[in-house]
């Protein structure tokens, strides 16, 4: 079946830019998707077919796809920001949902 | 305003068979590509599809899991139920239903809150 990677954990300050990434084979081939999620809460879409933005998603988060990286951008990272992040797709071939493996993202 | 909440046990013994509902409002599952998912997310680990059902009844499950998996809609009571034969405590594990987003690619655009289900004797 279809795997995402993503790395474990990644740290940023205050202000500036989080990237975290999705790693699979030729995943620019698929529509990407990614989730953010607080503590004890539910998933939250902030980025859908790429890089589009659902409504109420702030500017900040952006998203990109491109051989076999798709890309979170979070620009001027606030405190709030911090949580899991989740990417997904659709793997057609095998018809089924594939999320990656999630990321914390620490806000120092 | 869409939402949707799980509903069903919360300790189920091993071998026993569990079922989930999925009540929502503000949309319908007869209207042509909708389409409600369920999700779970064992404790501290990352979340993992189980089942998707559409409007025209087709069905998707993980197939990891497939052999376990029953997913089914009442249109008429908004509703959707999964029931997972077997359970072990590896099942263990906070289960979400969710909107799939309608007309693009498979995601899930509106989550219910979650119910956490414990597998133990």
């Amino acid at each position: 079946s279809y795997v995402l990677t993503q790395p474990p954990s990644v740290s940023v300050a205050p202000g500036q830019t989080a990237r975290i990434t999705c790693g699979a084979n030729n995943i620019a081939g698929k529509s990407v998707h990614w989730y953010q999620q607080q503590p004890g809460q539910a998933p939250v879409l902030v980025v859908h077919d790429d890089s589009d933005r659902p409504s109420g998603i702030p500017e900040r988060f952006s998203g990109s796809n491109s051989g076999n990286t798709a890309t979170l951008t979070i620009s001027r990272v606030e405190a709030g920001d911090e949580a899991d992040y989740y990417c997904q797709v659709w793997d057609g071939s095998s018809e089924e949902v594939v999320f990656g493996g999630g990321t914390k993202l620490t806000v120092l | 305003q869409i939402t949707l909440k799980e509903s069903g046990p919360t300790l189920v013994k091993p071998t026993q068979t569990l079922t989930l509902t999925c009540s929502f409002s503000e949309f319908s599952l007869s209207t042509r590509g909708v389409g409600v998912g369920w999700i779970r997310q064992t404790p501290g680990k990352a979340l993992e599809w189980l089942a998707l059902i559409y409007w025209d009844d087709d069905k998707l499950y993980s197939p990891s899991l497939k052999s376990r998996l029953t997913i089914t809609k009442d249109t008429s009571k908004n509703q959707v139920v999964l029931t997972m034969t077997n359970m072990d405590p590896v099942d263990t594990a906070t289960y979400y239903c969710a909107r799939r987003r309608p007309r693009t690619d498979v995601s899930f655009d509106y989550w219910g809150q979650g119910t956490l289900v414990t597998v133990s004797s």
